[in-house]
């Protein structure tokens, strides 16, 4: 079965700093990849994916993740952080066509942006 | 131009009632996933339709819960005597279709009470 670790509950960062939020997955296959962030309010909205190929992917807002298969992982990183990206941060992993693509949610990482 | 809506936004309810949560996926999407998410959890799948088929329902927790989705495009989930357990977010999500290239788009939620 699949699953995904999230290990960092809160983070706490200033404005300006570099975030990286960790994510380590357990998928018997090639895993196929992705971040979601949500905001208060509002529904969950897809940051990036990794499916294939390069393993660096660049996503919406600044945020790229890069994928390590040696160490089953797919952190999320943002060189500099902005006020806005005070958010719960999902790293989640889709089964295989066959299982109809559905996404199996880490336990999510709250982030907090200090001015 | 709309994204997937979900209504009510907000439910309360006592115990024992039965309750209907509606999701209106994207004009065209052929799949629609439903997720349940706990507070401070990552969101948990609980079935998904292709076109009007349940395909897999393996994540409804008993059988209290159940859902439609008659023509292909509006689905409801619906609880039957309502515990207070079954409080949470209820998440839905729709996608073009089970292809891995697909993004799932996620609605605002329908955030559930039962006292």
């Amino acid at each position: 079965a699949q699953s995904v670790t999230q290990p960092d509950i809160h983070i706490t960062v200033s404005e300006g700093a570099s975030l990286e939020l960790r994510c380590n997955y357990s998928y018997g296959a090639t895993p196929y990849l992705f971040w979601y962030v949500q905001s208060p309010g509002q529904g969950l909205q897809l940051l990036l994916k990794y499916f294939s190929g390069d393993t660096l992917v660049q996503g919406i807002k600044g945020f790229e993740a890069e994928f390590k298969r040696s160490q089953s992982s797919f952190n999320l990183r943002k060189p500099s952080v902005h006020w806005s990206d005070a958010a719960e941060y999902f790293c989640a992993v889709g089964a295989s066509k066959a299982a109809g693509n559905k996404l199996t949610f880490g336990g999510g990482t709250r982030v907090l942006v200090k001015p | 131009g709309a994204g997937v809506s979900q209504s009510p936004r907000y439910k309360v309810t006592k115990r024992g009632q039965d309750v209907a949560l509606r999701c209106d996926p994207i004009s065209g999407h052929v799949s629609l996933y439903w997720y349940r998410q706990a507070l401070g959890q990552g969101p948990e799948f609980l079935t998904y339709f292709n076109y009007e088929a349940q395909q897999d329902k393996s994540g409804l927790p008993n059988d209290r819960f159940s859902a439609e989705r008659p023509e292909g495009s509006i689905s409801t989930l619906t609880i039957q005597r309502t515990e207070q357990r079954d409080s949470a977010m209820y998440r839905c999500a729709s996608s073009l279709d089970t292809g891995l290239y697909n993004e799932q788009f996620f609605g605002p939620g329908t955030r559930l009470t039962v006292l």
